[in-house]
């Protein structure tokens, strides 16, 4: 069985502050841990992704998330957050035995000017 | 160019009648996927196909019914449309299904029933 929690509905951060969305997983065995972002009538775009290798994994737009084993998370960061950031986040994990991969519930990200 | 391109974009239709969304990719990918995204924003899986063959059938009414012609299309009929059935239909793809490739998705069909 695999799971993923975004334990917050909604993060609001200020222009040009840091930002994390946060991400849990369970799984059996080794996790594929993924992130999208979703833009008002839009698809979800791929921003970053965990397979093996480094823990901190730099993705598209600045982003990068950093995935630890032992607290099983796959939080996603920015130094520096801008409007345009603004967006529905989706984490997502598949385990290496499954065809498709379970999305948490998504976090609003709002950041203000 | 877009990578994965659905029809119709929007699909107004009243209870109980039949329609289709069409799904298609040019990325060469093997694996296609049609997903439901709900008014509060939750992604549920409906079907996979691999190369053309079913391989991810979760719990979905059997008034669903996704056919693939060939590996870069998959498209979704649904008979006897309910007022539940609407919501945002995404289409997706991926190079491989067993493998940790990313998902690449359409900008979705939205479903309004009358």
């Amino acid at each position: 069985a695999q799971s993923v929690a975004q334990p917050e509905d909604q993060v609001n951060v200020a222009e040009g502050n840091p930002l994390t969305v946060k991400c849990t997983y369970s799984v059996s065995g080794n996790p594929y841990l993924f992130w999208y972002v979703q833009y008002p009538n839009r698809g979800l775009q791929f921003l970053l992704k965990y397979i093996t290798g480094d823990n901190l994994v730099k993705g598209s737009y600045g982003f990068e998330a950093e995935f630890n084993k032992s607290q099983t998370s796959f939080h996603l960061k920015k130094p520096s957050a801008l409007v345009s950031d603004s967006a529905l986040y989706f984490c997502a994990v598949r385990s290496g035995g499954s065809y498709i991969p379970t999305f948490g519930r998504g976090t609003s990200l709002i950041v203000h000017p | 160019d877009t990578a994965v391109s659905q029809t119709p974009k929007y699909l107004v239709t009243q209870m109980g009648n039949d329609k289709s969304i069409k799904c298609e990719q040019n990325l060469g990918h093997d694996t296609m996927y049609w997903y439901k995204q709900d008014s509060k924003k939750f992604l549920k899986i409906m079907f996979s196909y691999n190369n053309k063959e079913l391989i991810i059938n979760e719990t979905v009414p059997n008034r669903f019914s996704p056919k693939s012609p060939d590996k870069a299309h998959l498209n979704l009929h649904i008979n006897s449309l309910e007022l539940g059935d609407s919501a945002v239909y995404f289409c997706a793809s991926s190079q491989d299904a067993g493998q940790g490739q990313p998902q690449h998705f359409g900008d979705g069909t939205r479903l309004s029933i009358l």
